[in-house]
């Protein structure tokens, strides 16, 4: 039931482009997106909620396919302090059991 | 308090004592949630608080494992007779509402090591 991202790990250079991607084996209700840093907590990035809406603060967008229980994370030009792993977590819909459940994580390094 | 503290921040014990993990949400903030993460490893989903209730205790690994919630707000992880499989960082989170439809910010995390 923990949803499986790809791709593991991942470096770029400052100003390229990343996705990253979730994908869970259950029907979802909502993904939500954090980075961890090294050795620090992980801050949220994004929620995206069955039937569309979306939630976010950060220069980072998201989509999510519920047919498809997938979610995509897209970083655009990316830049240093984007380097981090990027964890996706996913609420099943109510019913199915009330968990949740933080995807396998990615790394990503942004290089100059 | 302006962000979610726990405490200690690092515990060693010896294998089979008891220890117990403090956490302070966000004030007014009513859902409450423990993860556990192992080294190099992702989130690893243990329990969830609206208010003092706990709906969803179905992500704690056994029956050493305990946690209550008073007043609506501190929380206390209990893990009983301590293994070595136990030693993770240990991170509360609290957000506004309850469900996972709302974002959750992060305590620091209390690192424990069962010697």
């Amino acid at each position: 039931q923990q949803p499986v991202q790809s791709p593991q790990a991942v470096i770029l250079r400052e100003g390229e482009d990343a996705v990253i991607n979730c994908s869970s084996s259950k029907a979802l209700y909502s993904v939500h997106w954090y980075r961890q840093k090294h050795g620090e907590a992980p801050v949220f990035l994004m929620i995206l909620l069955k039937g569309g809406e979306q939630k976010g603060h950060e220069k980072i967008s998201a989509s999510f396919n519920e047919k498809k229980q997938q979610s995509s994370l897209y970083l655009t030009a990316s830049q240093l302090s984007y380097s981090g792993t990027y964890f996706c977590g996913t609420e099943m819909l109510p019913g199915t059991g009330n968990q949740f459940y933080f995807g396998t994580g990615t790394s990503l390094t942004v290089i100059p | 308090g302006a962000g979610v503290s726990q405490s200690p921040s690092n515990k060693v014990t010896e294998k089979g004592k008891d220890v117990e993990l403090r956490c302070d949400p966000i004030s007014g903030h009513t859902a409450l949630y423990w993860y556990r993460q192992s080294l190099g490893q992702g989130l690893e989903f243990l329990i969830y608080f609206q208010g003092n209730s706990a709906p969803d205790k179905s992500g704690l690994p056994s029956d050493r494992f305990s946690a209550e919630r008073t007043g609506g707000s501190v929380s206390t992880l209990t893990i009983q007779r301590t293994q070595q499989e136990d030693s993770a960082v240990y991170l509360c989170a609290s957000s506004l509402d309850g469900g996972f439809s709302y974002e959750q910010y992060f305590g620091p995390g209390t690192r424990l090591t069962v010697t």
